[in-house]
């Protein structure tokens, strides 16, 4: 069965301390493994797409990194308006969805 | 100039009651889709429509009936509404199947 799982559940960082957010997933036929970011009351905002191993991209100060059972998403130096959740997704083979992870929590503290 | 905007954002009713959820997307995309968001934040999958075609009916109760009158639009009608249909409802659209997901602001239903 797809899956894919997210960790650490929640994340607490002072402003300036670099940490990495894991995504593990088991998806037959990897087409894509997405990035988004969550803030209350919002809906998940685009931010990465992933689609081979060993590909990196980069936004200010996020990379997301792809292998071929996870991806990280690395946050360099995070300020306080980086707080969010931050959902990795995976579409299934075949089919017109996409499983989500549970998401992991970032408090960036000042 | 919202690209994936639904309305209402709030959506207090009582047991029983019938309401609906509107979606229109503006990125010319052919995918569209309806996921619930529960209390722990968890996205799950409820419909997909490619071109006004029903693709995915996750094994959701048939009170709720999604209804895409365009390629645009994707509307979520949900019958005798029920404490457990309390969530957030996110209205998403894609260019295909399987690129990334635009979503809306989202609907916080709160059933009483």
């Amino acid at each position: 069965e797809d899956q894919v799982t997210q960790s650490p559940e929640a994340l607490r960082l002072q402003e300036g301390e670099s940490s990495s957010l894991n995504c593990s997933y088991t998806v037959s036929g990897l087409r894509g493994l997405f990035w988004y970011r969550q803030d209350p009351g919002k809906g998940p905002e685009f931010l990465f797409t992933l689609y081979s191993a060993g590909e990196e991209k980069e936004k200010e100060r996020l990379k997301a990194t792809l292998t071929k059972k996870e991806s990280f998403l690395h946050i360099t130096a995070p300020k306080p308006e980086d707080s969010a959740t931050y959902l990795c997704a995976a579409p299934t083979s075949g089919t017109y969805k996409y499983i989500f992870g549970t998401g992991t929590r970032l408090k960036v503290l000042a | 100039d919202t690209a994936v905007s639904q309305t209402p954002k709030y959506l207090v009713t009582q047991m029983g009651n019938d309401k609906s959820i509107k979606c229109e997307q503006n990125l010319g995309h052919d995918t569209m889709y309806w996921y619930k968001q529960d209390s722990k934040k968890f996205l799950k999958i409820m419909f997909s429509y490619n071109n006004k075609e029903l693709i995915i009916n996750e094994t959701v109760p048939n009170r709720f009936s999604p209804k895409s009158p365009d390629k645009a639009h994707l509307n979520l009608h949900i019958n005798s509404l029920e404490l457990g249909d309390s969530a957030v409802y996110f209205c998403a659209s894609s260019q295909v199947g399987d690129s990334e997901a635009f979503f809306g602001q989202g609907t916080r239903l709160t059933v009483v």
